[in-house]
């Protein structure tokens, strides 16, 4: 159980253009995702945090208007990389919460297994 | 603000031997705590989680963990790596409650020889 899915897999773009990645949690609803970035031999930087149907948390020096999140459902969040240029390759991972216990709040967040994003 | 650090950035053993990669964090309060691995060219999964009880955590693939709260860590040991045990290793830290923000360590790679 547990699953993330991410689609695309693997992206490449030209320059100026725009590109949509969903984030599905397959088996479980997902009270909360998150999206990643993660840079090559280093860890996962955190980019935002996305609960349904309300507006996204984005991370202190994430442009919100350049990384549009929408979070429709319990089960997909998408994140949108808008005029995207060279420097916004990466590689792109979004998680989801499952909860075990709400009274605890003992949340464990599974991870898709993301997207690289080439911008030529 | 809570942060993790991960001491051994790349560790190289060769198959059998024991590994322990050290994890320490900074808040002090309740924590929760993970260790993820990403095998090369696949995403992070799940090896192992303390939420609270035993202090010594059973994973996944023999990968057990250790919970020390005077010392702040949560090192991570398997008593004999194998060959497929070659991949990077994640921290990983909730604090408190009241946040949904997962705190990563740096991360240290593993290689291991055959």
């Amino acid at each position: 159980g547990a699953v993330v899915s991410q689609h695309p897999s693997r992206v490449i773009c030209k320059s100026g253009t725009s590109v949509k990645i969903e984030c599905r949690s397959l088996d479980f609803q997902a009270t909360t995702m998150f999206w990643y970035r993660q840079f090559p031999k280093q860890s996962l930087m955190l980019m935002a945090t996305s609960n349904e149907g309300s507006k996204a948390t984005y991370e202190q020096g994430v442009e919100k208007d350049k990384f549009l999140i929408n979070h429709a459902s319990l089960t997909l969040s998408t994140l949108t990389v808008t005029s995207a240029h060279p420097e916004d390759s990466s590689f792109y991972i979004c998680s989801a919460t499952h909860i075990q216990g709400i009274a605890t709040r003992q949340e464990t967040q599974y991870f898709g297994p993301g997207t690289r994003l080439l911008v030529l | 603000a809570q942060s993790v650090s991960q001491h051994n950035h790349h560790v190289i053993l060769s198959e059998a031997a024991s590994l322990e990669l050290g994890c320490n964090y900074s808040y002090g309060g309740t924590v929760n705590l993970f260790w993820y691995v990403q095998y090369p060219g696949q995403h992070l999964q799940l090896l192992l989680k303390y939420f609270s009880g035993d202090p010594l955590v059973k994973g996944i693939k023999g990968f057990e963990a250790e919970f020390i709260k005077s010392k702040f860590s949560f090192n991570l040991r398997k008593p004999s790596v194998q060959w497929s045990d070659t991949a990077e290793y994640f921290c990983a830290v909730y604090q408190g409650y009241n946040t949904d923000k997962l705190i990563f360590g740096t991360g240290t790679r593993l290689q291991v020889f055959p």
